[in-house]
């Protein structure tokens, strides 16, 4: 069975970092993008960016450009997002996804002071 | 960026009724569209890719149309488990671009 595992909800300070990891079960990691979505509370779906983990390339949505690196550490099936400058306005669940079957369970992140 | 217009932005719709989403791209994206359907509390679920082609397991009540700059998402009897927001996507071009969401309520 294919899962893709994220870690728990965050509660951090504005200018803190966050890191998520997405365990992914029951395919190999390189075989996929895993794309990162953000969902802020009542709001849409925001494509944030996708690592390639086979050789670590990256793409990122320009509205994050400059505050997101995503990686991947395929020893253990795991990718990983890490948001930084966090404001209250990043706020929201984030998503791993390879945006075609499997999705992760979401990551609550909230930004207060 | 590509901007991706659905619309509209809700819609009140009653059980066995045929629903219609539009989504309208702001340059020409082939057929690299996907749909997605997701409920509340819930992560997304991709119900058709490249514009047309219906993902495995999903009901043939749904479908989709379009190339270029216009698609449809339709559903053809409207079904209790189908009240969810709908979004649109585009992968034809970085960065890749979600419609803002068309939610479907009940009637």
């Amino acid at each position: 069975e294919v899962q893709l595992v994220q870690s728990g909800a965050e509660v951090k300070k504005p200018g803190a970092t966050v890191k998520i990891s997405c365990r992914v079960s029951g395919f190999n990691i390189i075989d996929y993008y895993i794309h990162w979505v953000q969902q802020a509370p009542g709001k849409g779906l925001e494509w944030m960016g996708h690592v390639d983990p086979e050789n670590g390339e990256t793409m990122y949505a320009g509205t994050f450009q400059g505050r997101i690196t995503l990686t991947a550490d395929t020893s253990i099936n795991t990718a990983y997002m890490e948001l930084s400058s966090l404001a209250t306005e990043d706020t929201a669940i984030y998503y791993c996804a390879d945006l075609k079957r499997f999705w992760g369970q979401g990551t609550l992140v909230t930004v207060s002071a | 960026d590509i901007q991706m217009t659905q619309s509209p932005s809700s819609l009140s719709a009653s059980v066995g009724d045929r629903v219609t989403i539009t989504c309208r791209a702001s340059q020409g994206i082939r057929n690299d569209l996907g749909w997605y359907q997701q409920k509340p509390g819930k992560a997304p679920k991709r119900l058709i890719y490249a514009a047309s082609n219906l993902q495995s397991e999903v009901p043939s009540r749904f479908s989709g149309s379009g190339s270029e700059t216009e698609f449809t998402l339709t559903i053809s009897s409207l079904q209790p488990e189908d009240f969810a927001t709908y979004y649109c996507l585009q992968h034809s071009t970085y960065p890749w671009t979600f419609g803002q969401g068309t939610k479907v309520e009940i009637k």
